[in-house]
């Protein structure tokens, strides 16, 4: 079985741009969140999706979004990157959501994005 | 916000001795998690806890749920080579808040063969 894919794996961009990031979840697997992985902050919960809806969100300014389509594959999306966005961005899928009790995740290896 | 207190930071052992770190927060958690990372790879879960004054093992690794609901402990044993890289705890809050978790700093272990 497939694990968690994510792609690209590494990625430069510049101050001011753009940048979305991709995630194909374990087939099966509704639910995919994102997380932030930096040396100063740690890992920190950007949002989750399930059944094309957002869930959860974390504490981040809204240059920071995400979708979910059809088939449970998710983009998060950084608009107007500052430094500070330098990070590994890692997807996590689980089979569902919501129900009582914990529903494991599976990470996937993470996108490396640096911003210059 | 949450936050999870992981400690210690770093470890420099030798093969074969026992390790033990843990976490603590000022919030309860009704789920406890230790994952490790690897470099190049995301997180892989280890052990899952889910209930006050729960123990559990996998192999060479023990971990338990404080009964206060605020802390957790992770024990390896005998350290291997393997063993290496970073281990994280993490805690889910609200049993129907979806899957968001919580992650403490990290606890880096290296193993001197």
């Amino acid at each position: 079985k497939a694990g968690v894919t994510q792609t690209p794996r590494y990625l430069i961009k510049t101050r001011g741009q753009q940048v979305t990031l991709s995630c194909s979840p374990i087939s099966g697997h509704r639910s995919v969140s994102w997380y932030q992985q930096t040396p100063g902050q740690g890992l920190q919960f950007l949002f989750e999706y399930f059944s094309e809806t957002q869930r959860n969100k974390g504490n981040f300014p809204g240059r920071f979004s995400g979708r979910q389509f059809s088939n449970s594959r998710s983009e998060m999306n950084v608009s107007t990157l500052e430094l500070g966005d330098s990070a590994l961005y890692l997807c996590a899928s689980s089979v569902t959501s919501g129900s009582w009790g914990y529903n494991e995740q599976f990470f996937g290896p993470g996108t490396r994005l640096t911003v210059l | 916000g949450q936050q999870l207190n992981q400690s210690p930071q770093s470890m420099f052992i030798q093969e074969g001795e026992d390790v033990s770190m843990n976490c603590t927060s000022s919030s309860i958690f009704n789920t406890w998690l230790w994952y490790k990372q690897e470099p190049g790879e995301g997180p892989v879960l280890l052990i899952a806890l889910y209930k006050a004054g729960e123990l559990t093992s996998n192999g060479r690794l023990t971990a338990q749920f404080g009964i206060t609901r605020k802390d957790s402990f992770l024990n390896i044993s005998a350290s291997i080579p393997s063993d290496v890289g970073i281990y994280f705890c993490a805690g889910q809050t609200a049993r129907n808040a979806g899957n968001m978790l919580t992650f403490g700093g990290g606890t880096r272990l290296m193993v001197k063969p």
